[in-house]
């Protein structure tokens, strides 16, 4: 499968646990996105990466969340001390450029109790 | 905020008939993109149109863009039962330096194709 893979799938935590997420966007994509979707909306964008360096952080993106591309191939979100608002399906898309199409991954359902 | 917004909410058909969905946005764009989600599922992307294109087929999938009114349609013709999902357009706001980063998304339309 050369598509975006995302892990893990699901992730139940308890509120105030740290948790990490893995995107592996389709190989030779060069920007890699992270979007967050709660019931009944579209996904929101994040954050994104243009290889290594992130170029962009949006207001959602509150101090708790870290998001990295070390070697510019795969992505991990970390959320810090999770709260119940945290609670959303966090999807990862890659493109080759920003003219071209974005790809979304299968993304990690997060439920925090 | 959520630029594109798509009309219907939700939309109810028979199998074999065709589905019409609207979509309209607010700023000037470079691309407009289709999505289905199926329910709890990732994005699958549909179609792309570029902002000096009109219209565009794929398939059974026919997408008109008209830039004057900032308006798209995605119509799916003898849908199927697996046609039976969440529609999505996303658009990439065009910025002061003429490229983009981000997409941004509606709400979605229902789509339910009854067998």
């Amino acid at each position: 499968d050369t598509g975006v893979s995302q892990d893990p799938r699901h992730k139940i935590t308890k509120r105030g646990q740290n948790v990490t997420f893995r995107c592996d966007p389709i190989s030779e994509h060069n920007r890699l996105y992270w979007y967050r979707q709660t019931l009944g909306q579209g996904p929101e964008f994040l954050t994104y990466f243009q290889n290594e360096a992130q170029l962009e952080k949006s207001r959602l993106l509150s101090d708790r969340f870290s998001a990295e591309r070390p070697k510019g191939s795969f992505s991990t979100l970390e959320i810090q001390r999770t709260e119940q608002g945290d609670s959303a399906m966090y999807l990862c898309a890659s493109s080759l450029a920003w003219w071209n199409e974005q790809f979304f991954g299968p993304g990690t359902r997060l439920t925090v109790l | 905020s959520q630029q594109g917004e798509e009309d219907p909410q939700a939309l109810s058909i028979q199998e074999g008939e065709n589905a019409t969905m609207n979509c309209s946005y607010k700023t000037s764009i470079n691309n407009l993109q289709w999505y289905r989600q199926n329910s709890g599922r990732g994005l699958v992307h549909l179609i792309l149109i570029r902002s000096n294109e009109r219209e565009k087929h794929s398939g059974r999938l026919r997408v008109t863009l008209d830039t004057s009114k900032k308006s798209s349609s995605l119509l799916i013709t003898a849908s199927r039962a697996a046609d039976t999902a969440s529609y999505f357009c996303a658009t990439d706001e065009r910025n002061s330096g003429g490229s983009n980063y981000k997409l941004t998304f509606g709400k979605g339309t229902l789509l339910t194709v009854n067998p």
